[in-house]
């Protein structure tokens, strides 16, 4: 059951522009969104939260949005940086049950 | 701090073999995860553990793989016998408990059945 969705495998960006990588999902009980970076042959590293009862969440360059009547979220990076190229995964949680995206590969070129 | 550690980096075995992976967390986490990651798809739970019990397992075919967490901190996660649909990276995770936070996830095991 695929209740995370990122449809997007891959996405190209120039250094410098706003990287915007979006995530579905279908479980309305989902209480928390998170983003997830990997880098290969590392393990998934935390990158940015938010709580369902809140619309945006900042940490330096990177932003969450959700919109819970579409069922949408999405990271912004801005501005994009090389060091950013990596995969990204959203997840979802509800009762500490995390459910991962397929994930996007981000290629920022110089 | 140091990370979640996993052990081996790689391993290769042949259909019908049994393999076992290792973890130990981060000091203190409570919450401990395995994830299965099957190339091109997202991390897919596999077992949670708090502290030595087992949260959740819904997800572990339980025919061939199995999983301890002695004394609440270090696991290890069995197949057997392992099958060409198991090759897959199993990744560890650990956490403090509320899903905000994030997991910690180790660089995982790549596991290749021929």
């Amino acid at each position: 059951d695929q209740q995370v969705k990122q449809n997007s495998p891959s996405l190209s960006v120039q250094e410098g522009r706003i990287s915007i990588l979006n995530c579905d999902y279908t479980n309305s009980m989902f209480d928390y969104f998170l983003w997830y970076k990997k880098y290969p042959a590392e393990g998934p590293t935390f990158l940015i939260s938010i709580s369902s009862i809140k619309d945006k969440n900042e940490d330096g360059r990177f932003t969450v949005f959700l919109n819970k009547s579409a069922k949408h979220l999405s990271l912004h990076i801005v501005p994009s940086q090389p060091g950013d190229s990596a995969v990204y995964f959203c997840a979802a949680s509800v009762n500490n049950d995390m459910r991962f995206g397929a994930g996007t590969r981000l290629t920022v070129k110089p | 701090e140091a990370g979640v550690a996993q052990s081996p980096r790689y391993k290769i075995i042949e259909k019908r073999q049994s393999v076992a992976f290792w973890c130990n967390p981060i000091s203190g986490h409570a919450t401990l995860y395995w994830y299965q990651q099957i190339l091109g798809q997202g991390p897919k739970l596999l077992i949670q553990f708090q502290n030595n019990g087992v949260v959740d397992d819904s997800q572990l075919p339980k025919d061939r793989f199995s999983a301890e967490r002695l004394k609440g901190v270090d696991s290890t996660l069995k197949i057997q016998p392992a099958k060409l649909e198991d090759s897959a990276v199993y990744l560890c995770a650990s956490s403090l408990g509320h899903p905000i936070y994030g997991y910690t996830f180790g660089s995982g095991t790549r596991l290749t059945v021929v």
